[in-house]
């Protein structure tokens, strides 16, 4: 079946400018997380969902970062005012159930340059 | 989250068994070790996962010693697409939850 998907692949955007990434998880998986990437380094985490709910958001940097799941499937992160400390690979990912110890699907990531 | 440490990099001719050996000496009773793979402009992909003694899938093997404070990936046999970043995870879903700690991870290269 289809995996966890993520668009777009790449996003250039100016310092400033808003943007918004999209994670479709895999069908049926009522949990939803959002990581990113710096060259490097291993994902860090950012938000978490169950069904439509954000559980636990302690991973956010800062108030510009927001993620919403309104029908409890697809998601979206949205950045305000992006920096160029931004620039990372965003990653999504889904599971069947909550817990980290239940396996995390991995979609490919949205590659972000802040210029 | 129990902290794990894992060499930062490997090097590995193609036929040969690799063995990435992963600390974690502070690891909780409900623990469980998992371990997941990284290839380039990809996102993390599950290996394998062990709570004691030894598992194996098609993919890997897993040996953790009675005390559990540490484990080791056994990749049999590895060719050159197993060139990737290897990542040792720790913790349990009640009290790490849901988010994992990935570190910087293990980067494994392969050569002919």
């Amino acid at each position: 079946g289809a995996g966890v998907s993520q668009t777009p692949s790449n996003k250039v955007t100016e310092k400033g400018k808003y943007v918004e990434l999209r994670c479709d998880p895999i069908s049926g998986h009522t949990a939803l997380y959002w990581y990113r990437q710096s060259l490097g380094q291993g994902p860090e985490f950012l938000i978490y969902f169950q069904g439509t709910g954000a559980a636990d958001d302690s991973g956010l940097p800062n108030d510009r970062f927001f993620a919403v799941r309104p029908e409890g499937s697809v998601s979206t992160l949205k950045i305000q005012r992006t920096e160029r400390g931004d620039s990372a690979v965003y990653l999504c990912a889904s599971s069947f159930i909550q817990g980290a110890y239940n396996e995390q699907f991995f979609g490919p990531g949205t590659r972000l340059t802040v210029l | 989250l129990a902290k794990t440490t894992q060499p930062i990099s490997m090097d590995s001719y193609e036929g040969q068994e690799v063995n990435i050996t992963c600390s974690h000496n502070n690891i909780a009773t409900n623990d469980y070790i998992t371990w997941y793979q990284q290839f380039p402009s990809q996102g993390p992909r599950f290996i394998i996962q062990g709570y004691k003694t030894k598992v194996t899938n098609e993919v890997a093997s897993l040996f953790i010693p009675a005390d559990r404070k540490s484990s080791t990936l056994s990749l049999p046999r590895v060719s050159l697409s197993d060139t990737a970043v290897y990542y040792c995870l720790v913790g349990d879903s009640d009290n790490s939850g849901y988010a994992l700690n990935f570190g910087k991870g293990t980067s494994l290269l392969v050569t002919p």
